[in-house]
């Protein structure tokens, strides 16, 4: 089955060490989403990736970084994480940036800081 | 401004009971996308349906149920006969183009549905 697949689930880190997120497709969409979303809040865009083409929400923390070294890749790489990073970060695909089209999400990684 | 209200936080039912689940939004486009995703414990956010500004036909599938109606801004989510496999976090989303091929979601806040047995 075609989906969005993020690896791994859950992730442990210590304050101020580096740590990536994966997430893969094989949907073969073009356009690729990082959100985070912290307890009992909705989803909050970070950046997105229309196929090479970066773009960095405006209150996206510089800590936050992505790489999409091809189509069906993305990571998230937070350079000094602080408690307050601790969420879920969720990845999302949809075929092209058009408004009409659905984003689908992959089951999310849940990142504890201590 | 863009923004999707869900004032619903929680709600409880009983198996078997209907439910339904209040969203209005707010937009000045003309043209606009609204979507429901529904996100079980395991945390993936699940496409539920898309509804365009243009089509206010409503939608039904299976148990679950949707009204669109731009004169009040709202696009409400019935579920028939609810199940407890049902109990999710539901979140209703407004899609517009911020400009050439930039597509940005805004969800509400989401409402807790919990299904007793």
């Amino acid at each position: 089955d075609a989906m969005v697949i993020q690896n791994p689930r859950y992730q442990v880190t210590q304050f101020g060490k580096p740590v990536t997120l994966s997430c893969s497709q094989t949907l073969n969409h073009n356009v690729m989403y990082w959100y985070q979303q912290k307890s009992s809040q909705a989803p909050k865009l970070l950046f997105h990736y229309y196929d090479k083409d970066f773009n960095n929400e405006a209150d996206t923390p510089d800590n936050f970084q992505s790489r999409r070294p091809n189509t069906s890749f993305c990571f998230l790489d937070i350079r000094s994480p602080g408690l307050g990073d601790a969420a879920m970060y969720l990845c999302a695909t949809s075929r092209a940036s058009g408004y009409s089209y659905e984003q689908y999400f992959g089951p999310g990684t849940r990142l504890t800081v201590t | 401004a863009q923004k999707v209200t869900q004032a619903q936080t929680e709600i409880s039912v009983v198996e078997k009971e209907d439910v339904t689940l209040d969203c209005v939004y707010e937009t000045r486009d003309t043209t606009y996308y609204l979507f429901w995703y529904k996100q079980p414990p395991s945390g993936e956010l699940v496409f539920l349906i898309r509804r365009n500004s243009f089509d206010e036909q409503n939608e039904i599938s299976g148990r679950y149920s949707w009204n669109f109606q731009k004169s009040t801004s709202s696009f409400n989510f019935t579920i028939t006969a609810s199940q407890v496999v049902d109990s999710a976090v539901y979140f209703c989303a407004l899609s517009r183009n911020y400009g050439g091929a930039t597509n940005k979601l805004i969800f509400g806040t989401g409402t807790l549905l919990a299904v007793q047995p």
